[in-house]
């Protein structure tokens, strides 16, 4: 059974850092595309970054380029997201998914996703 | 930057058909993924690439795309079928997400 469990949310100050993590099981996380997207609350979905098999390419949405990376570990099965220099409209649920093998871009799977709240 | 336009809400009676719409410039050119997502709950993929379905999604979830709009059409609507609702596309090396629409089943 594919398992994306998220990690590493919590509340932190505007300017701070906070580093979070997906651990991926049930699944070859080795030969998919990777995908961070977040969800402000009561809001709709945004796209924040991916990553490709192999971590050779990455993309970011705009407001977050400069700030966030994405990462990942294959021998962990672990997808990372570092956010640094967090601002309020950075609060959202982030949510950890899979893209469709032979994809980027089309998220097959989701974890339960982890809640970031920037606040002083 | 591209963007996608759905209906904030739409309202459909129990057993009947809705249509869920997703605008953009030329949209019949690029393959859309619809998803749907319920209250508290992560959002789960209901079809891909205009038309596809995932396994476990029901027949009744179809879709089609051409010109600017893409449609996602759910059929003999059920009360477990009222959630949000949104069209995504890649562009420009970006995930593009509509606004996303509450669907109702009365």
């Amino acid at each position: 059974e594919v398992q994306l469990v998220e990690s590493g949310g919590g509340l932190v100050q505007p300017g701070g850092s906070l580093r979070l993590s997906c651990a991926a099981s049930g699944f070859t996380f080795s030969i998919h595309w990777m995908n961070w997207v977040r969800q402000a609350p009561g809001k709709g979905l945004e796209w924040v970054a991916n990553i490709k098999q192999d971590g050779s390419e990455k993309y970011y949405v705009d407001p977050v380029k400069g700030r966030f990376t994405i990462s990942r570990d294959n021998a962990k099965n672990l997808l990372s997201l570092q956010m640094n220099s967090l601002r309020a409209e950075d609060t959202a649920v982030y949510y950890c998914a899979r893209a469709l093998f032979g994809d980027y871009s089309t998220f097959d799977y989701w974890g339960q996703g982890t809640l970031v709240t920037v606040s002083s | 930057s591209y963007e996608l336009t759905q209906p904030l809400s739409v309202s459909v009676a129990l057993g009947q058909t809705a249509r869920l719409t997703c605008g953009g410039n030329h949209i019949g050119s690029k393959n859309v993924h619809w998803y749907q997502q319920k209250p508290g709950q992560a959002p789960v993929l209901v079809l891909y690439r205009d038309t596809n379905r995932p396994s476990g999604i029901p027949e009744r979830f179809s879709g089609s795309n051409s010109g600017n709009t893409a449609t996602l059409t759910i059929s003999r609507a059920q009360a477990g079928d009222e959630a949000d609702y949104y069209c995504q596309v890649w562009d420009s090396s970006t995930v593009v997400f509509g606004g996303g629409t509450k669907l109702t089943v009365l």
